[in-house]
């Protein structure tokens, strides 16, 4: 198993809709979770960190399931700008990305 | 505010011969320094951190060196690139103390021929 796995996509979805992306973890005894979002040819850029208790951002809400292992993204009324990949950290992982196209 | 810089943005090098990335960091003190690959559709592969001057920690056995001369300075090097060194190497930095949020470098893009 990968110490860091993601579905690498595309998910291709329309404008307003809401999606979400999980990623799965191997080391249980991890403590930091983190989601960026990285542009195509682009650095990745922090998004969020995510809190044990789960955290929103505005349209952008991350949870942490220690239970089964993953940490989730959902993005609400998603806009044409969030096409992108996201990438999730798992100390000191990442993984490989999760890209998303957001239709007009 | 801190910024990372990186250069140069974009090299084009014959397999063998030397490379040397430069990263720097402004305007935080003593940061933890990470140098990543990531291949073209691929995760970030971290090749080396340091938490001071002079401390490098090599993550994967590799063609590559990493040095750390100054507190805010991160050099990624090599004496004879090879076809497989290809990809987009991104620095980071992040706040001493263990693991913590990394804010990325614009990175470089190495083609080796």
């Amino acid at each position: 198993r990968k110490e860091v796995e993601q579905d690498p996509g595309p998910f291709n979805v329309p404008e307003g809709a809401t999606v979400a992306f999980n990623c799965t973890y191997s080391n249980s005894a991890s403590q930091s979770f983190f989601w960026y979002r990285q542009d195509c040819r682009k650095e990745p850029k922090l998004l969020m960190s995510v809190y044990s208790s789960g955290n929103e951002d505005g349209r952008f809400t991350a949870q942490l399931n220690r239970a089964s292992q993953y940490i989730s993204l959902l993005i609400r009324d998603s806009k044409l700008s969030d096409s992108a990949t996201y990438l999730c950290a798992v100390k000191p992982t990442f993984g490989s990305g999760t890209k998303l196209n957001v239709k007009p | 505010s801190q910024t990372i810089h990186q250069w140069p943005a974009t090299l084009v090098q014959p397999v063998g011969s030397p490379l040397s990335l430069e990263c720097t960091v402004e305007g935080t003190s003593n940061p933890n320094l990470y140098w990543y690959r990531q291949a073209a559709g691929r995760g970030l592969q971290l090749l080396f951190y340091s938490v001071g001057i002079g401390q490098i920690s090599s993550e994967v056995p590799q063609n590559l060196s990493a040095s750390r001369p100054q507190d805010r300075q991160f050099i990624l090097s090599s004496k004879k690139l090879l076809l497989s060194d290809s990809g987009f190497y991104l620095c980071a930095w992040g706040v001493a103390g263990g693991w913590e949020t990394q804010y990325f470098g614009p990175g470089t893009r190495l083609l080796v021929l």
